[in-house]
């Protein structure tokens, strides 16, 4: 059983378009993450939800969105996708805030042509 | 912008040779300290969640200590392996933030 899983793994799709990755866990963890991969392949913060709120969200254009139905799931849809959104996305999930360790998916692979 | 660093960025060890990394940070307003191995085309895995000043921790041949007081976080291993090459990152948590140190990439050669 995977931990914590995100779908699609990779995705290829055309400017100007709008989708969105999902993200689950069957942990139980109250703490949900979205990271991104930047080119020089540091890892950087994009948002986290806690019992369903928001806790952190960082600068990211406005055409992020996420979105989290219950505990166990954090999707992220991106509208208007651009060129410059091309990166890996990873979803991560932990107890308490972090004070746990987190775990994370496999990581979406996001192409825009 | 607080910046995380990691030194070195690269390191090449043998096989059995013991190496440590460090986590260096300018603050200690963190609530925790997370240190990742990633592998190649997989996703980061936890290692160790640090939350004191003092703190040890140990998990086989890994270790780490944090120090708060002077803003630095050691990852050790003992008689290195081939399968420990990745690249081990450390991250800082904040209440607002989660910031990600660059890295260090570890390659241990047979």
């Amino acid at each position: 059983d995977t931990a914590v899983s995100q779908t699609p793994k990779y995705l290829v799709t055309q400017m100007g378009n709008d989708k969105s990755i999902k993200c689950e866990q069957n942990l139980g963890h109250d703490t949900m993450y979205w990271y991104k991969q930047d080119s020089k392949k540091f890892l950087k913060i994009m948002f986290s939800y806690n019992n369903k709120e928001l806790i952190i969200n960082e600068t990211v254009p406005n055409r992020f969105s996420p979105k989290s139905p219950d505990k166990a799931h954090l999707n992220l849809h991106i509208n208007s996708l651009e060129l410059g959104d091309s990166a890996v996305y990873f979803c991560a999930s932990s107890h308490n805030l972090g004070v746990t360790e987190a775990f994370f998916g496999q990581g979406t692979r996001l192409t825009v042509v | 912008i607080l910046n995380v660093e990691q030194s070195p960025q690269s390191l090449h060890v043998q096989e059995g040779d013991s190496t440590n990394f460090t986590c260096s940070f300018p603050s200690s307003n963190f609530y925790a300290l997370h240190w990742y191995r990633w592998e190649t085309a997989k996703s980061p895995e936890a290692l160790f969640v640090m939350t004191l000043n003092g703190d040890e921790k140990k998990k086989g041949r890994i270790s780490a200590t944090l120090n708060t007081k002077e803003g630095y976080s050691y990852l050790y291993i003992k008689g290195s392996q081939p399968e420990d090459s990745a690249t081990y990152l450390c991250a800082l948590l904040f209440y607002d933030k989660v910031i990600f140190g660059p890295g260090t990439s570890l390659s241990v050669i047979p």
